[in-house]
């Protein structure tokens, strides 16, 4: 079956701008994740989403990160006025329930100029 | 390993050679332990995952280490390819806590 898939693949944008990343789960996962890899670093959680609770938000570096899932699916993350620092990839993944293996896409390698 | 600024911490061997990569986790609390590949410009894979109450789990040609006592965790890796060539990070998660935890990441090259 499909995997995770994560749209753009590249995003180039000019600082100051608003970009929206979209992650689309595999289907049947309710545990949905966002984070961020920096060049030649780990995986810095983001958010975190399961079924219809509240999103564990604890991960969000600043206001200017947003994300929400429609319809418990498709999640998009928003980054609001980008910054440099936010060149990054950023990696969704998602899971059965939470605790359990989690599958990852591709990411979308964000360039911030 | 601990990893310093742009550089982590390699690990080259012969193809052929066994790979033993290693990884201290801080939380005495993590019951659930992952280990992923990650190729250049790819998401990580998932390679093979052990509990807390276990201390050896074996897979095709991996096996991963548990030691709770001095809180590390091992990926050994039996007569290594250059398909094996990537990044390979251990994760920790605590029941009840919703995200995991990734370590550094360890570079794995291996040279025909």
């Amino acid at each position: 079956g499909a995997g995770v898939s994560q749209s753009p693949s590249n995003k180039v944008t000019e600082k100051g701008k608003d970009v929206e990343l979209r992650c689309d789960p595999i289907s049947g996962h309710t545990a949905l994740y966002w984070y961020r890899q920096s060049l030649g670093q780990g995986l810095e959680f983001l958010i975190y989403f399961q079924g219809n609770s509240a999103p564990d938000k604890s991960g969000l570096p600043s206001d200017r990160f947003s994300a929400e899932r429609t319809g418990g699916s498709v999640s998009t993350l928003t980054i609001q006025r980008t910054q440099q620092e936010d060149s990054a990839v950023y990696l969704c993944a998602s899971s059965l329930a939470r605790g359990n293996e989690q599958f990852f896409g591709p990411g979308t390698r964000l360039t911030v100029l | 390993g601990e990893s310093v600024g742009l550089h982590l911490p390699t690990l080259s061997v012969q193809e052929g050679d066994n790979s033993i990569i290693n990884c201290a986790y801080s939380n005495s609390a993590s019951d659930y332990f992952i280990w992923y590949k990650q190729e250049s410009g790819k998401g990580p894979q998932f390679i093979i995952d052990i509990r807390s109450n276990m201390d050896k789990r074996q897979g095709q040609r991996v096996t991963v280490l548990l030691n709770k006592t001095v809180k590390h965790l091992s990926l050994q890796i039996a007569a290594t390819q250059p398909g094996d060539s990537a990044v390979y990070f251990c994760a920790e998660n605590t029941s009840g806590y919703s995200t995991l935890t990734f370590g550094k990441g360890t570079m794995l090259l291996v040279s025909p």
